[in-house]
């Protein structure tokens, strides 16, 4: 069964760049969509972006200037890292698998998430 | 951006009910939505895609309808393992957005 594994340092300076990485465990890098979601302290899920396993990539536009995710197939790992970070990038992380089930796309397996706090 | 908008932001009810969710959304979206369940200090759970298709080991109970810009989750009798969040998530368009959340809480 696959399972997704964030790490990375849990405080990041600002103006400094935040690095995470997601390890895939238990199942392939192919066909899927790998993906990168947030969530503030008590509030929603914003969708940061997500890199195909071809390496074609796509972001928010609200943080487009900020985030690159990458993918490294022999380590299964992908990764983001989102430059310049502000206290309003303080989160939970989460990796998580996109998949497409007929034309319909979802995100059907997640990391546990990783707390990351912007702070001098 | 499709902007998506959950109704309501909180509800109680007990075990045995049946409870419905609305999410709404700023233009057609066909039928690209997607429902997740979180709990606290957990990641979201995906319920269902397409609007109406069961995710695999979901239970019957959850059941999905809509299309369009009008969505609807419901749950035909609420167990107490369903007390949680729901958000509703569209993948018409990038990016990617999602509902505010839904609470549902024991009465």
């Amino acid at each position: 069964q696959v399972q997704l594994q964030e790490s990375g340092p849990g405080l990041v300076k600002p103006p400094e760049t935040l690095s995470l990485t997601c390890t895939v465990s238990g199942g392939s890098i192919g066909s899927f969509y790998w993906s990168w979601i947030r969530q503030p302290p008590g509030k929603g899920l914003e969708w940061i972006g997500f890199i195909y396993y071809t390496g074609s990539t796509y972001y928010n536009p609200s943080l487009k200037s900020r985030v690159t995710i990458s993918l490294d197939t022999s380590k299964k790992q992908f990764s983001l890292k989102l430059t310049s970070v502000t206290a309003a990038d303080t989160a939970v992380y989460y990796c998580a698998r996109g998949l497409e089930l007929g034309f319909y796309y979802s995100m059907d397996v997640w990391g546990q998430g990783t707390t990351v706090t912007v702070s001098s | 951006d499709i902007r998506m908008t959950q109704s309501p932001s909180s509800l109680s009810a007990s075990v045995g009910d049946r409870v419905t969710i609305t999410c709404r959304t700023s233009q057609d979206i066909k039928t690209y939505l997607n429902w997740y369940q979180q709990k606290p200090g957990k990641a979201p759970k995906l319920l269902i895609y397409g609007a109406s298709s069961l995710q695999s080991g979901v239970p019957s109970r959850f059941s999905g309808r809509g299309s369009g810009t009008d969505f609807t989750l419901t749950v035909s009798s609420l167990q107490p393992e369903d007390f949680a969040t729901y958000f509703c998530q569209q993948s018409y368009s990038i990016p990617r957005t999602f509902g505010q959340g839904t609470l549902l809480e024991i009465k």
